[in-house]
């Protein structure tokens, strides 16, 4: 089944303690992108990769760290999680490095930082 | 600043009843994506009009753009309660490349 995987789907952790939110993805898509969600706020992007060791800045960058070692893996790492990172975070992938086209969504990782 | 913003913010309607939500965007764009969201869940893609399309149809879906208005629509026709969900457009920006920025989302509540 075509699919976007991330990994937890919940977690809780202390400021500063460095974690990884896993995505991946089994459609050989080129374009990932990170989201994260907050009330009112729709969704902002935070890091995107176009393709193998490409990645870029989004909207929301600071805090965060992305790699791109493999076509199918986007993690997101919070070296130094701070309390106004408690939000519902989105990895997404298409097919198209250009973008623009159809999103697939994982379930989302709900990220509560205390 | 956002570039898709949906009208209205919340939406409550009864079963059997139309839906329509509205989107507006600032600039020019490739084309316009509309996403559904269940609570807390990811977003699922329902439908893409490109700049040159006026209107799409997709099973009780139908979605209008109008590119001299910057605005583009979603009719949802005979509303059932598993229509309930947040509803966000999706305008596919001319940059480098097709940036894809989502508006805070139309809140839809259908009642049976």
């Amino acid at each position: 089944e075509a699919q976007v995987t991330q990994n937890p789907r919940y977690l809780i952790t202390v400021t500063g303690k460095k974690l990884t939110v896993t995505c991946s993805q089994n459609m050989n898509h080129e374009y990932m992108s990170w989201y994260r969600q907050d009330p009112g706020l729709g969704l902002r992007q935070i890091y995107y990769s176009m393709n193998v060791e490409v990645t870029d800045k989004g909207d929301v960058p600071e805090g965060y760290k992305v790699s791109r070692k493999e076509k199918r893996n986007f993690p997101l790492i919070l070296e130094s999680p701070s309390p106004n990172q408690t939000s519902l975070y989105f990895c997404a992938s298409s097919l198209l490095a250009s973008g623009g086209e159809k999103l697939f969504f994982g379930s989302g990782t709900q990220l509560s930082v205390l | 600043s956002q570039q898709g913003e949906e009208d209205p913010q919340a939406l409550s309607i009864q079963e059997g009843e139309n839906a329509t939500m509205n989107c507006s965007y600032k600039t020019s764009i490739n084309n316009l994506q509309w996403y559904r969201q269940n609570s807390g869940r990811g977003l699922v893609h329902l439908i893409l009009i490109r700049s040159n399309e006026r209107e799409k149809h997709s099973g009780r879906l139908r979605v209008t753009l109008d590119t001299s208005k910057k605005s583009s629509s979603l009719l949802i026709t005979a509303s059932r309660a598993a229509d309930t969900a947040s509803y966000f457009c999706a305008p596919s920006m001319k940059t480098s490349y097709d940036k894809v920025i989502f508006g805070p989302g139309t809140s839809l509540s259908v009642i049976p």
